[in-house]
């Protein structure tokens, strides 16, 4: 069974547009991320929910907005896609503070 | 504020040779350290990490690391390469917020493994 799923895969889009990726966990976990991957490999944490609360918002453009209808999801809505949004998005999870965070296999978003 | 620095984006090692990537870690509190190993098209899975117990860790697939405060470092090594080994590595430090993990990554290192 799939720890963390990411919906879809691959992502590829138009420039202006708006989309969603979809993240589910059955772990249990009550805390949920998004991460960004740039195209030379580094990761940076976006967003943070524990709970359905959000707890971490790193400095990311308002064009972007998480929301968590329960514990279990995670979805990462973007607003008028540019093409530096192009990256890969991994989704997260974690039981508490300490512990190791479990990742999704990621979502390839191209902007074109 | 929190940063890992990893020495050398890339590393290339001969099959059965020591691998050693390097972490240093800057933290104002005693750190949480995490290493994770990312396979081509896919996502992050954890290695090893210290929380404050042993320093010398050890995690899957035959890595350890050792943490040195003195040095504030956190290598990982492994004993004998072998070729399913070649991925991207990353060292991270992490806080607790809220019950919240924010980790903060280095930028990696990209192990490559010659037969």
């Amino acid at each position: 069974d799939t720890a963390v799923s990411q919906t879809p895969k691959y992502l590829v889009t138009q420039m202006g547009n708006d989309k969603s990726i979809k993240c589910e966990q059955n772990l249990g976990h009550d805390t949920m991320y998004w991460y960004k991957q740039d195209s030379k490999k580094f990761l940076k944490i976006m967003f943070s929910y524990n709970n359905k609360e959000l707890i971490i918002n790193e400095t990311v453009p308002n064009r972007f907005s998480p929301k968590s209808p329960d514990k279990a999801h995670l979805n990462l809505h973007i607003n008028s896609l540019e093409l530096g949004d192009s990256a890969v998005y991994f989704c997260a999870s974690s039981q508490d503070w300490n512990n190791e965070q479990f990742f999704g296999p990621g979502t390839r978003l191209t902007v074109l | 504020a929190q940063s890992v620095t990893q020495l050398g984006s890339h590393v290339s090692v001969s099959e059965g040779a020591l691998v050693l990537l390097r972490c240093n870690y800057s933290s104002s509190v005693p750190p949480y350290l995490f290493w994770y190993v990312q396979y081509p098209n896919q996502g992050l899975q954890l290695l090893l990490k210290y929380t404050s117990a042993a320093t010398l860790v050890k995690g899957i697939n035959g890595f350890e690391a050792e943490f040195k405060k003195s040095e504030t470092s956190f290598h990982l090594t492994k004993p004998s390469a072998h070729m399913s080994d070649a991925a991207e590595y990353f060292c991270a430090v992490s806080r607790g917020i809220q019950g919240a993990q924010k980790l903060v990554f280095g930028q990696g290192t990209r192990l490559t493994i010659n037969p």
